[in-house]
């Protein structure tokens, strides 16, 4: 089945160390989207890519970077990670006509 | 930009009542409004969806109705199971095709 899939699936880190984050797609579609989860805040929009070339900050941009390696790929990084960006992770694509967005399982980080 | 707010933020019903949620967004040009769900431990899925034509649209047990005047729509869930206990969050999309904006969420339990 086409699907979303996200690695790694749970992370431990410390302060100032760099990651990133990989979401992959099988669904063909060009829209690939990040957000963090946080309990009571629900899903933040981080950036955005609608093709290879296109991205967008989204709501809570500061402190990551995308990078958008082909139409099935999308990363996320934080370069120098914080306490407070420990969070759930999702990426998500969709199809431009239908709009249903389709998540990943999701990553859970922990930045000690 | 778009801002939604989601209201209630918890929501306890016993089984076989109905449960609304609602949700107010901010930008007028929004035309696209999903609702989804999320299971414990799960990724979120899309449960019903409305675009900014239609007042009202229903899927069995589920409804949602969209007041474009008033900037508001609610998901109405009747004859409530135990297994619709789940996190539920409303978004909008903006016409220029924007990515989706999520509320915070609504936590329902449903008890039997």
């Amino acid at each position: 089945d086409a699907d979303v899939t996200q690695t790694p699936r749970n992370r431990i880190t410390k302060t100032g160390k760099r990651i990133m984050l990989e979401c992959s797609q099988t669904k063909g579609h060009d829209r690939m989207y990040w957000y963090r989860q946080d309990p009571g805040l629900g899903l933040r929009l981080i950036y955005y890519s609608f093709d290879v070339k296109d991205i967008n900050k989204g709501e809570i941009s500061d402190g990551y970077s995308v990078s958008r390696q082909a139409q099935a790929k999308f990363s996320l990084s934080l370069e120098s990670a914080i306490p407070n960006q420990t969070a759930l992770y999702f990426c998500a694509t969709s199809d431009p006509l239908a709009r249903e967005q389709f998540f990943g399982p999701g990553t859970r980080l922990t930045v000690l | 930009g778009e801002n939604v707010e989601q209201h209630p933020s918890t929501l306890s019903v016993q089984e076989g009542d109905s449960a609304v949620i609602k949700c107010t967004y901010s930008d007028s040009a929004s035309n696209y409004f999903p609702w989804y769900k999320q299971e414990l431990g799960k990724r979120p899925q899309l449960i019903i969806d409305i675009r900014s034509n239609v007042g009202e649209k229903k899927d069995q047990r589920i409804a949602v109705t969209l007041n474009k005047t008033a900037k508001h729509f609610s998901l109405h869930i009747t004859e409530t199971q135990p297994e619709d206990s789940a996190v539920y969050f409303c978004a909008a999309s903006p016409q220029a095709g924007t990515a989706l904006i999520f509320g915070k969420g609504t936590t329902l339990s449903v008890s039997s």
